[in-house]
This record gives C-alpha cells, structure tokens and sequence, in this order.
C-alpha cells in the first residue's frame, strides 16, 4: 500500500528566512504528488502537483516542490517566507492505477517567527 | 462562483443519533470523495463516487454511509455505528479522466456530545 510521510510535526522558521518541508512516498510506479496548504478550521488550498516531465514544479505563493525518484521524495521549498504561511501543511500521492483518493502525510505545522 | 459548498460549518449531535453531512460541487466534476480529519492524523479517505449511483469504500468507511443520486452532490450520514464520530470532515470532488487535482470544500466539524 502506498503512504506518504511527513518527518518533521512542527517546524519554526524566522519570517524572511527559507522554508523545506520533507516529503518521503511509498509507492512503486511513479506517483501523483501533491502539496495542499490548510489554514486553521478551513478546507485545503492546493499548492502545487507533480504528474510527469520536469521534475522541479513551481506553484502558487512562491512555492517550488522537487520530486527525486531516486529518494522518494517530494520536498516543498520557499525562498522567503511570510507571516501568511504560517499554516499545516499536507503532502499526498495519488496513484495513477484504478485506486482513486489521496494517501497523505500527517501534516507539517509551520510557525513564522517575527 | 464555482465551488464546492459543506453545510453547516459546526454541527453538535448527541451520542447515538445518525447526522447527514451536505456536499454540493457546481464544477461539473464527476469523481467527489470524503474524508476525515483528526488531530495529528492527516486526512484519511472515507468514502469516494467516480459517477452517479455508484460509490466505493474508503480506507475508514465503518460507520458512515452515502448516497450519489446527484451529480452535484455526495451526502455522508455519520451512524451512531462509527465509534468515534467527532472529528472535521472534508468533502472533495475532481474531473474524474486523468490524473486530475481534487478541490476541497471548506469542511465540517462535527462534535459529538
């Protein structure tokens, strides 16, 4: 079965300073990747997705994701982050057979320091 | 707008009494899912519908029970079956051809007293 992990539960970053959350999939063929966003007691706001070609995708708000087959990862990065994207964060695989839903990871809890 | 609508946002239920979750999408999608949500937990998929009068069992679908005699849209009904029913529930829907992105509703969050 295929699953998605977040390492890090909680990560603090000063505001301006630059942002990796850490996405590791199991899965054998290549996966549909995707990073949500969710702000407190809201739906999610997709990111950016990841189906095939070039394997660095660029998003919405500034966000750029790098998919590396070789360490089944799918890691979110920022280069300056904002106040505003203090929120939970969800990184999730699809597969491309006939089983359809997300698997997610258990989120990554993003702190802005002033 | 196109969008996809829960209702209500807050919902209070005493021990024992089935509650019907509402989903609506005018996005003309034809795959539309549910899932829950607990703290620490991620998202876990409940149940999921690719076409009309059809749907599949999720990950967690002990307990919860849906129909899709809409398009437009996908109800879930928390039974008093579901152990632990108290939680924040996302309904979704996407275009159901190719490796296409889920949109999410703004959620419910149910407790149960």
């Amino acid at each position: 079965a295929q699953s998605v992990t977040q390492p890090d539960i909680h990560i603090t970053v000063s505001e301006g300073a630059s942002l990796e959350l850490r996405c590791n999939y199991s899965y054998g063929a290549t996966p549909y990747l995707f990073w949500y966003v969710q702000s407190p007691g809201q739906g999610l706001q997709l990111l950016l997705k990841y189906f095939s070609g070039d394997t660095l995708v660029q998003g919405i708000k500034g966000f750029e994701a790098e998919f590396k087959r070789s360490q089944s990862s799918f890691n979110l990065r920022k280069p300056s982050v904002h106040w505003s994207d203090a929120a939970e964060y969800f990184c999730a695989v699809r597969s491309g057979g006939g089983a359809d839903g997300l698997t997610f990871g258990k989120g990554t809890h993003l702190i802005i320091q002033p | 707008d196109g969008g996809i609508t829960q209702s209500p946002k807050y919902l209070f239920r005493k021990e024992g009494q089935n509650v019907t979750l509402s989903c609506e999408q005018n996005l003309n999608h034809d795959a539309m899912y549910w899932y829950r949500q607990d703290p620490g937990q991620g998202l876990r998929l409940i149940y999921y519908s690719q076409i009309v009068n059809d749907f599949q069992k999720g990950d967690i679908a002990e307990g919860y029970s849906v129909s899709r005699e809409k398009k437009e849209s996908f109800p879930l009904t928390v039974t008093s079956a579901q152990k632990n029913p108290t939680a924040f529930y996302l309904c979704a829907s996407r275009i159901r051809a190719g490796p296409d992105t889920q949109y999410f509703g703004p959620g419910t969050r149910l407790t149960v007293l």
